[in-house]
């Protein structure tokens, strides 16, 4: 099957700080990423996806950042708040298929 | 809020027995799909069902179905439960419309089977 990584699986920053979650996928034909935030309880949240053809993509105080050249994929989150703790799925799939998600990465702001 | 229902939200059962899942996808979307979030693993991807048919099937055990009805209500199904049933079950939804497929979950349900 695919596989889908993260790095890390658990990312303490402090409250104002910048935070980088990473992710690593192994299928060359995948084309469309997107990272989820999963608050505890709560199902994944959409925060910002990219297509293969893009190498970055920013929206609200994230920044994507795909480099095909070493299947890698990351999130990046500026001025870290606490209500950004929370578990960070990436997921990748190839037009037409099914996504396959990362373990996740646990992220925890301190105060 | 996603837009997207499931109920119950939680479910406590037996081993043996059968349960049913219900997921009401977001306005306008007509593809669903099922997820199984264990608390060792990441999301499992079950099964897609798009306008009332099946379209994808990923790691859905023999025990386990679900169907699209008409009104694109999702059920899931899962029947000899066994302990490792136990985790959480997520519905998405996407719309075959727009230049994207993201899917937006619904907030899940619960299932303990003891």
């Amino acid at each position: 099957g695919e596989s889908v990584g993260l790095h890390l699986p658990t990312l303490s920053v402090q409250e104002g700080d910048n935070s980088i979650i990473n992710c690593a996928y192994s299928n060359s034909a995948s084309d469309y990423f997107i990272w989820y935030k999963q608050e505890s309880g709560k199902g994944p949240q959409f925060i910002i996806d990219i297509r293969s053809n893009m190498d970055k993509r920013q929206g609200q105080r994230v920044t994507v950042l795909l480099n095909k050249t070493v299947k890698h994929l990351s999130l990046q989150i500026a001025a870290t708040q606490p209500g950004d703790s929370a578990v960070y799925f990436c997921a990748e799939s190839s037009t037409g298929n099914q996504f396959y998600f990362g373990t996740g990465t646990s992220l925890t702001v301190i105060p | 809020d996603s837009g997207v229902t499931q109920t119950p939200k939680h479910l406590i059962t037996a081993t043996g027995q059968r349960v049913t899942l219900r997921c009401s996808p977001r306005s306008g979307d007509l593809s669903v799909y099922w997820y199984q979030q264990s608390l060792d693993q990441g999301l499992q991807f079950l099964i897609q069902y798009y306008n009332g048919e099946e379209r994808a099937k990923g790691n859905i055990l023999e025990r386990f179905s679900a169907q699209q009805f008409p009104d694109l209500h999702s059920e899931l199904n899962l029947s000899s439960l066994e302990l490792g049933d136990s985790a959480l079950y997520f519905c998405a939804s996407s719309s075959p419309w727009g230049s994207t497929d993201t899917q937006y979950f619904g907030p899940g349900t619960r299932l303990t089977v003891l």
